[in-house]
């Protein structure tokens, strides 16, 4: 079966716009998790949706939302871009909500902010 | 805070050879330790995991030591091919909370023909 996909693979922004990143996961997955992958940083964990609702949310500021649709899409949204928000940002799937061990990711949406 | 500390950043080895890569935590409630395999323009995948009631596991050329006392695992490539070059993350995971992996920086691993 097909598996996570995201898109747009790439993006180009400018400070202060604001970005929407899009997420479909495995077919019968319904959490979706957001990480944020920097070569600094590393892998971060953004939130997590399940059944449309944000059941968990890391430590990044509240420019940083999403959304979960019925039919398990998720959507991540970044308002007033900040050079520092340049990153690949990957979802992830799982079959049930809170379950880390079990992630299968995208290959992410490449984010610069110019 | 980085909770899981990944070492070395980056790591050349010769077809053959084998490829060491380290990682220590502090919180003892993780438990649970899997290894992310990440080739360029892909996402990481799951590689190899282990938890702590073991000091072992090994899936082919891949092995996981794990020493509970000493808060450190390790990766090791046995027979290193190139094919392998990619970065590898380890990370952690409290299953108390279950949703957020807490990963390694990254070792990017070069294996030369």
């Amino acid at each position: 079966k097909a598996g996570v996909t995201q898109t747009p693979r790439y993006l180009i922004k400018t400070r202060g716009q604001q970005v929407t990143l899009s997420c479909s996961p495995i077919s019968g997955h319904r959490s979706v998790s957001w990480y944020q992958q920097t070569p600094g940083q590393g892998l971060q964990f953004l939130f997590e949706y399940f059944s449309e609702t944000q059941r968990n949310k890391g430590n990044f500021p509240g420019r940083f939302s999403g959304r979960q649709f019925s039919n398990s899409r998720s959507e991540m949204n970044v308002s007033t871009l900040e050079l520092g928000d340049s990153a690949l940002y990957l979802c992830a799937s799982s079959l049930i909500f809170g379950n880390g061990e079990k992630l299968f990711f995208g290959s992410g949406t490449q984010l610069s902010v110019l | 805070q980085q909770q899981v500390k990944q070492s070395p950043q980056s790591l050349i080895v010769q077809k053959g050879g084998i490829s060491i890569i380290n990682c220590a935590y502090e919180n003892t409630a993780f438990d649970y330790f899997p290894w992310y395999q990440q080739f360029p323009g892909k996402g990481p995948a799951l590689l190899i995991a282990i938890r702590p009631d073991v000091s072992e596991k090994k899936e082919g050329r891949f092995t996981i030591s794990f020493n509970k006392s000493a808060k450190q695992f390790s990766l090791h490539i046995m027979d290193s091919q190139p094919g392998d070059s990619a970065t590898y993350f380890c990370a952690a995971l409290d299953q108390n909370s279950g949703y957020a992996l807490n990963f390694g920086k990254g070792t990017s691993l070069l294996v030369t023909p």
